[in-house]
């Protein structure tokens, strides 16, 4: 069974980090890209990042470029993304998310993990 | 960056309805568009991709149309199960973009 399971959120002021961990189980992680989208509390979805199967390529969202790093372990099956320079406009769920190979969008979701930036 | 226009943002109707929600891109995604539902405090759930195939395990009453630049997702009986909030997303771009969403409540 596919588990990807978020953790690493919580409540920190402006301009603090966090670093977000996303665990994944019951598939070859290193042959998958993944990614991160975020949900602000009452709005949409907003996707974050992604990053290749080797971790050798990476994308970001404007919003979050400069400021935010997605980066692997294939080793430890591990996603990550450090968040730096926080602002309380990053406050949201954040889920990370397994992309398709032969189909298309994201099959399996993590159950995602709140961050919170306020003094 | 692809920008993906949702509409309607949200719309009431009654079980047994036929609900159709449309999504634009901004430049042409050769089909490459995921629908999900996502119902609140849960994940999306994907529904179609590739902008008319149906996901495993999704009811039939799910369909996905469309080209180029506009696509639509339309429920054809609505069941008391499908109250939720719909999104789009474009992967024709490795910077993927979502709909602003469209809520879907019982009249």
């Amino acid at each position: 069974e596919v588990q990807l399971v978020e953790s690493g959120g919580g409540l920190v002021q402006p301009g603090g980090s966090l670093r977000l961990s996303c665990a994944a189980s019951g598939f070859t992680f290193s042959s998958y890209w993944m990614h991160w989208v975020r949900q602000a509390p009452g709005k949409g979805l907003v996707w974050v990042s992604r990053i290749n199967s080797d971790g050798s390529s990476t994308s970001y969202a404007d919003s979050v470029k400069g400021r935010f790093t997605i980066s692997r372990d294939n080793a430890k099956n591990t996603l990550y993304l450090q968040m730096n320079s926080l602002r309380a406009e990053d406050t949201a769920v954040y889920y990370c998310a397994r992309e398709s190979i032969a189909a298309g969008g994201v099959r399996y979701w993590g159950q995602g993990t709140l961050v919170t930036v306020s003094s | 960056d692809i920008q993906m226009t949702q509409s309607p943002s949200s719309l009431s109707a009654s079980v047994g309805d036929r609900v159709t929600i449309t999504c634009r891109a901004s430049q042409g995604i050769s089909n490459s568009l995921a629908w999900y539902q996502q119902k609140p405090g849960k994940a999306p759930k994907l529904l179609l991709y590739a902008a008319s195939r149906l996901e495993s395990g999704v009811p039939s009453r799910f369909s996905g149309s469309g080209s180029g630049t506009d696509y639509t997702l339309t429920i054809s009986s609505l069941q008391p199960e499908d109250f939720a909030t719909y999104y789009c997303q474009q992967y024709y771009s490795t910077l993927w973009t979502f709909g602003q969403g469209t809520k879907v409540e019982i009249k």
